[in-house]
């Protein structure tokens, strides 16, 4: 059966500092990864995703970039963080199936919080 | 840009009742998805409804559909405590979803 790791479960950081959040998923190859933010109460807002190892879409210009090295491995990174940076991180994955109907299933999620 | 709108935004009822989220969309949609999210935790996947089907179940779900309206329902039956969380709708595009702002349901035991 296909996992989902995501770490770590919350995180404090200072502004300024780097980022470096992992994601992997075990069982499934080839999948279509996500990172989303999540604002307390809100929904979720897609930052980036990717179809394939190298391959990374962004949907919102910010301070955060995201890598894909390995097939079942993507990397949410910031050299700076900003104080905006705060909130709940989730990483996703969906078989490619190369349909837009799949679901997605999701890590628990990492809380960052900026001081 | 957010293309699915749930409403309402809070739900609370008490054990056994039914309770019914609604969600409203812009576009066109290939297929419609419901999630569940407990406090604290990543989004489970509930329930998938394609744009040529009008309704579906599962267990004590049941999801409707009207393209016509560009909307959706999540109707949960004979609720539980357990039920407690907030319940996003998605709607597809290329490679992703697009999540609505969900509803926080709270079932009093």
């Amino acid at each position: 059966s296909q996992t989902i790791h995501q770490w770590p479960a919350t995180l404090v950081q200072p502004v300024g500092s780097p980022l470096s959040l992992e994601c992997t998923v075990e069982g499934t190859s080839n999948p279509n990864l996500y990172w989303y933010r999540q604002a307390a109460g809100r929904g979720l807002q897609l930052l980036f995703y990717s179809v394939g190892i190298g391959q990374i879409s962004s949907e919102v210009p910010q301070n955060l970039s995201a890598s894909r090295p390995q097939d079942r491995q993507f990397i949410l990174s910031s050299k700076k963080l900003l104080l905006s940076d705060s909130g709940f991180y989730l990483c996703a994955w969906s078989a490619d199936t190369g349909q837009s109907n799949q679901p997605q299933h999701f890590g628990d999620g990492t809380r960052l919080s900026i001081l | 840009s957010q293309q699915g709108e749930e409403d309402p935004q809070a739900l609370s009822i008490q054990e056994g009742e039914n309770a019914t989220m609604n969600c409203s969309y812009k576009t066109s949609i290939n297929n419609l998805q419901w999630y569940r999210q407990n406090s604290g935790r990543g989004l489970v996947h509930l329930i998938l409804i394609r744009s040529n089907e009008r309704e579906k179940h599962s267990g004590r779900l049941r999801v409707t559909l009207d393209t016509s309206k560009k909307s959706s329902s999540l109707l949960i039956t004979a609720s539980r405590a357990a039920d407690t969380a907030s319940y996003f709708c998605a709607t597809d595009g290329s490679y992703k979803l697009i999540f609505g702002s969900g509803t926080r349901l709270l079932v009093r035991p």
